[in-house]
């Protein structure tokens, strides 16, 4: 059975620019959420897709936004970098619309804006 | 406003003693609690889980309890092992199915267990 897998796993970008992180689920989960982490911080709900359709969002604004594939990979994508989008990005699967929050996390990938 | 706190950002521990990691939460709608465990450069990894209607759920030497009254929950570990050193977050979420994936996550309390 195949994990979470991310890439890149660091990246460094400027301000301004745009940034598209990569996510596989594992195999048989078929929902893939989204979390930042901030150094310190623990990590905070981006927004998840479920048969490639978003159906929760956390507090970020319209420039985080994502895809998810008919193979439940997924994609974040996001644009007009800030200096405060530095942290590491985590992805995590699950299986199927009912559970209690047993998420299984990729191992990150860490963005640097300079 | 953190719905979900963990005031301890690290703990020293004894090989051998019980470690006891705190957690707080001020939504009384949450449906489920849980903790994760993350090591420097993996992501984080589920541990246990309890349902709002438990006040205990218990795997191997890992127990959760959970006091809705103060709005509390604590993981307890014994023994613990120098391989349970990690930074452990407690995360709490509403609703089942659809939303899972929406945890809120404390900060993480950095456990240490010395030999």
């Amino acid at each position: 059975e195949t994990g979470v897998t991310q890439s890149p796993t660091h990246l460094i970008k400027t301000r301004g620019q745009q940034v598209t992180l990569r996510c596989s689920s594992q195999s048989g989960h078929n929902t893939v959420s989204w979390y930042q982490q901030a150094l310190g911080q623990g990590p905070q709900f981006i927004f998840q897709y479920y048969r490639e359709e978003e159906n929760g969002r956390g507090n970020f604004p319209p420039r985080f936004s994502g895809l998810q594939f008919p193979n439940y990979s997924s994609e974040l994508n996001v644009n007009a970098l800030e200096l405060d989008d530095s942290a590491l990005y985590l992805c995590a699967s699950s299986r199927g619309t009912y559970n209690t929050g047993e998420l299984f996390f990729g191992e990150g990938s860490r963005l640097t804006v300079l | 406003d953190q719905q979900v706190k963990q005031n301890s950002p690290s703990l020293s521990v004894q090989e051998g003693r019980i470690s006891i990691l705190n957690c707080d939460y001020t939504n009384s709608m949450f449906d489920y609690f849980l903790w994760y465990k993350k090591y420097p450069a993996e992501g984080p990894t589920f541990l246990i889980s309890i349902s709002s209607i438990k006040d205990k759920n218990e795997d191997g030497r890992f127990t959760v309890f959970l006091n809705k009254s103060a709005k509390h929950l604590s993981l307890h570990i014994v023994p613990s092992q120098p391989g349970d050193s990690a930074v452990y977050f407690c995360a709490a979420g509403r609703g089942y199915g659809g939303s899972q994936g929406n945890l809120i996550f404390g900060k993480g309390t950095k456990l240490s267990v010395k030999p």
